[in-house]
């Protein structure tokens, strides 16, 4: 079965400290993607960042990094120096090559405190 | 660049009644999709439009949902009759490309309510 895991619901951290958002995945498919969405208050999902599965290097994009695990299945988002508009639910999702869906896990309630 | 649009934000209709969702891609993207999130579940994909045409309805939770795409541009999606367990978010997502590593943008969702 594909599955994506969140095993965070909600998080609190620090201002300008850096947060780890843990995600795993399962899936049989051999090819297949890895994306991060932000979803502020506002509702909107904004994409962050996205790891292909035969990528050799983990992806960055700005203050965002994914630390891909291939063999332990994860794909930890980590976000450095946090800033207050980082508070917002994340979610992991995964599109296997079979059909192209989107997998979404349950979201992560990240809040930044100043 | 206008991003994806939906329309309305809210919807709070009586169980029985018929409601439409619409959704305007980015200009351009052939791919067009809907996910929905129902309360404390993970969200989900409904379906799949490539232009005008259907390409996976695989999501489709029953026949009470029709979507439509009318010469490939915006996208209506229909629940008819609606029922308890239809509310939730309804997010609208477009592509250019077709592909596992095509990132989707995402409109801010129909909030929709069934009492």
């Amino acid at each position: 079965a594909q599955k994506i895991t969140q095993t965070q619901p909600g998080m609190f951290v620090q201002e300008k400290e850096a947060v780890t958002l843990d995600c795993t995945y399962d899936t049989s498919d051999p090819s297949y993607g890895l994306f991060w969405y932000k979803q502020p208050s506002s509702g909107e999902m904004i994409f962050l960042i996205y790891q292909g599965s035969y990528d050799q290097q983990n992806a960055t994009e700005g203050r965002y990094s994914l630390n891909f695990q291939k063999a332990r299945k994860s794909a930890n988002l980590v976000i450095s120096a946090s800033q207050l508009g980082d508070s917002a639910m994340y979610f992991c999702a995964m599109s296997p090559s079979s059909n192209y869906q989107l997998i979404w896990g349950a979201g992560t309630k990240l809040i930044i405190k100043p | 660049e206008a991003g994806v649009t939906q329309f309305p934000s809210h919807s709070v209709i009586e169980k029985g009644q018929t409601v439409t969702l619409r959704c305007d891609p980015i200009s351009g993207h052939d791919n067009l999709y809907w996910y929905r999130r129902v309360m404390g579940k993970e969200i989900k994909f409904l379906l799949h439009f490539v232009k005008e045409s259907k390409q996976d309805e695989s999501g489709m939770p029953n026949n009470r949902f029709l979507a439509e795409r009318t010469g490939g541009t915006y996208s209506t999606l229909k629940v008819q009759p609606a029922e308890l367990e239809d509310s939730g978010v309804y997010f609208c997502a477009s592509s250019q490309l077709r592909a596992s590593n095509e990132k989707l943008f995402f409109g801010s969702g129909t909030q929709l309510s069934v009492l």
